[in-house]
């Protein structure tokens, strides 16, 4: 599952620290978001999702967060260990759309021990 | 824990030729999709399926690629001539229900020369 571009933004963070990934969505009638992990040599894997109803949501040790006056998708990871190092893909999606999603370009995450 | 499987995780193919790529769904899932990335951009939606047809298609999903479960288990995706731009990472997904939590398989890498 080779996601690597050559312009891939890339987030470096210490280990234990909190990370932070943003993505800006485009389409206004997207109603439900994804995030989704890809790492190397394997294919996306949910992560967690949101609907447009919500302005947050959290997981184990994963939140994101939504504003939708400003199209933006926030996914925070606590305390972020060597095993989160991937690369991160929003999504989004019209709630009646199936799931014909529109993927993001990604962010590299690269966790420092 | 169920996952999806695809074969041939690389093919390399010549300019023309027709190439087939193969999945496994999630057994008891009822909703099949095909992805891709080309090297360096974004996970694009190709095609979705039900009930044994399509239920959505991208613009990229054009004559040239079809899609079928012949058997109940195997799901794929025919390129009948490729074309260098074919060159690919192609991801499987399936779901339960439509719009539900996505699994994608680990990818398939077609390379046309």
């Amino acid at each position: 599952g080779e996601s690597v571009g050559l312009h891939l933004p890339t987030l470096s963070v210490q280990e234990g620290d909190n990370s932070i990934i943003n993505c800006a969505y485009s389409n206004s009638a997207s109603d439900y978001f994804i995030w989704y992990k890809q790492e190397s040599g394997k294919g996306p894997q949910f992560i967690i999702d949101i609907r447009s109803n919500m302005d947050k949501r959290q997981g184990q040790r994963v939140t994101v967060l939504l504003n939708k006056t400003v199209k933006h998708l926030s996914l925070q990871i606590a305390a972020t260990q060597p095993g989160d190092s991937a690369v991160y893909f929003c999504a989004e999606n019209r709630d009646n759309a199936g799931n014909m999603l529109t993927f993001g370009g990604g962010t590299r995450l690269m966790v420092k021990p | 824990e169920p996952e999806v499987t695809q074969t041939p995780s690389h093919q390399v193919t010549q300019m023309g030729q027709e190439v087939i790529l193969r999945c496994v769904p999630i057994s008891n899932h009822l909703y099949f999709y095909w992805y891709r990335q080309i090297l360096g951009q974004k996970v694009e939606f190709l095609v979705s399926f039900y009930n044994n047809e399509i239920s959505e298609k991208s613009e990229i999903f054009d004559d040239q690629f079809s899609v079928e479960r012949p058997d109940g288990s195997n799901f794929t995706l025919k390129i009948r001539s490729t074309k260098l731009e074919d060159s690919a990472m192609y991801f499987c997904a399936s779901s339960w229900d439509r719009g539900g939590e996505l699994f994608f398989g680990e990818g398939s890498r077609l390379t046309v020369l």
